[in-house]
């Protein structure tokens, strides 16, 4: 079974811009959580999405959105992007929700300038 | 603020040591999970404790919960230079909706 692939791996923008991460779970699995990870804050949970439907959200401004498609691919946006959004972004994939075993895949590292 | 918080924050060992970590939370939870990073990359579960179970084993790995106490500690036995990693605590509050996670002890074990 092919695991989690998030694109792109490494992206740079400036302030302002937007962004859009992707992720592909793992085949069967219908839950996706997205996560940010930076050395001060650790990492924090942003939202769950299953089957399309957004389930459980974390305590991030309405610049971060998400969605999922019927194939259980997900993407998240962010919005008029600001310094503070540098870090690595996770998205794991799970066949129940966040209390299961969670399949991370390997990130998608943002660097804002 | 962080549910899960992970004791110590850095331990470096040499091979074949063992390698203790543990992790205390606050409210009561439904399960606890760790999972260990390698540098800059993504998440590996490691093994998840129901919190009606005391003690798991997986391989090199045993991993205890005191529910009265709040704590869960994650021994390491005969450590390789391979396990060299971050070791997060992930807990399942009850009542919330996320799966929360500590900020990691990072694991250094020294050929």
């Amino acid at each position: 079974k092919a695991g989690v692939t998030q694109t792109p791996r490494y992206l740079i923008k400036t302030r302002g811009q937007q962004v859009t991460l992707s992720c592909s779970p793992i085949s069967g699995h219908r839950s996706v959580s997205w996560y940010q990870q930076t050395p001060g804050q650790g990492l924090q949970f942003l939202f769950e999405y299953f089957s399309e439907t957004q389930r459980n959200k974390g305590n991030f401004p309405g610049r971060f959105s998400g969605r999922q498609f019927s194939n259980s691919r997900s993407e998240m946006n962010v919005s008029t992007l600001e310094l503070g959004d540098s870090a690595l972004y996770l998205c794991a994939s799970s066949s129940g929700g966040r209390a299961n075993e969670q399949f991370f895949g390997p990130g998608t590292r943002l660097t804002v300038l | 603020s962080q549910q899960g918080e992970e004791d110590p924050q850095a331990l470096s060992i040499q091979e074949g040591e063992n390698a203790t970590m543990n992790c205390s939370y606050k409210t009561s939870i439904n399960n606890l999970q760790w999972y260990r990073q390698n540098s800059g990359r993504g998440l590996v579960h490691l093994i998840l404790i129901r919190s009606n179970e005391r003690e798991k084993h997986s391989g090199r790995l045993r991993v205890t919960l005191d529910t009265s106490k709040k704590s869960s500690s994650l021994l390491i036995t005969a450590s390789r230079a391979a396990d060299t990693a971050s070791y997060f605590c992930a807990t399942d509050p009850t009542g919330s909706e996320k799966l929360v996670f500590g900020k990691g002890t990072k694991l250094t074990v020294n050929p």
